[in-house]
């Protein structure tokens, strides 16, 4: 199975900040990489797919890229709605797997 | 507008079965892969299981493979999930999800306990 390690696995920033999440594939995924978004007590909320594809309807403050086996969410500057848990997904092969999640929180 | 609406969860005993139906809308029921992915209280998400199209195929974890069925019905667009010998550590929300992840359903809890 790939295994899909995210960190970090909780972080605290301040509004308007840069801030970066990341997920490390244990085996070659090329981009079949999404991220997603979920708010408490909310479905998940899928932001980005193929890698670096921005999903309809997010804010183009998020944006995501690829460097080797390492895949980043950016946030370019950080709003109070984006305060949420981040999750990054492997969909290249069976078994799909997730990330184990980023808690993004306000400092 | 896509929706995704899941129905028949609830409390179960452990070793019971249960069906999870998941109704979809506003798009052509029969072109898409779906999928059930779930998540236990204050944990993460795990995928459970996955269907072609037309229902010919189907992908499951280890860890529900044998005891939950996936299936289809595209003239009723609906989704299923056939859970027998449930066990504690099933307990979670199902979602029900669109092909790779583009749109989810608002989730219905599963809990097993006696």
């Amino acid at each position: 199975d790939i295994q899909m390690t995210q960190s970090p696995s909780s972080m605290s920033a301040s509004l308007g900040d840069r801030v970066t999440i990341t997920c490390r594939a244990s085996q070659d995924i090329g981009n079949y990489l999404s991220w997603f978004q979920q708010k408490p007590g909310k479905s998940p909320r899928r932001m980005i797919y193929g890698a670096t594809n921005l999903a309809a309807g997010v804010p183009s403050r998020f944006s995501g890229s690829r460097s080797g086996s390492d895949y980043s969410l950016t946030i370019s500057s950080l709003e109070s709605e984006d305060m949420a848990i981040y999750y990054c997904l492997q969909s290249i092969q069976y078994p799909r797997t997730f990330g184990g999640g980023t808690k993004l929180e306000l400092k | 507008e896509v929706q995704l609406v899941e129905t028949g969860g609830g409390l179960v005993q452990p070793g019971r079965s249960l069906k999870l139906s998941c109704v979809a809308s506003g798009f052509t029921f029969n072109n898409y892969w779906m999928s059930w992915t779930r998540q236990a209280p204050g944990k993460g998400l795990e995928w459970v299981a996955s269907i072609t199209n037309s229902g010919g195929s189907t992908y499951y974890p280890d860890s529900v493979k044998g005891r939950f069925t996936i299936s289809r019905d595209n003239a009723q667009n609906t989704l299923y999930l056939q859970m027998n010998s449930l066990r504690s550590e099933d307990t979670a929300t199902y979602y029900c999800t669109r092909d790779y992840y583009s749109y989810w359903g608002q989730g219905v809890m599963v809990t097993v306990s006696s």
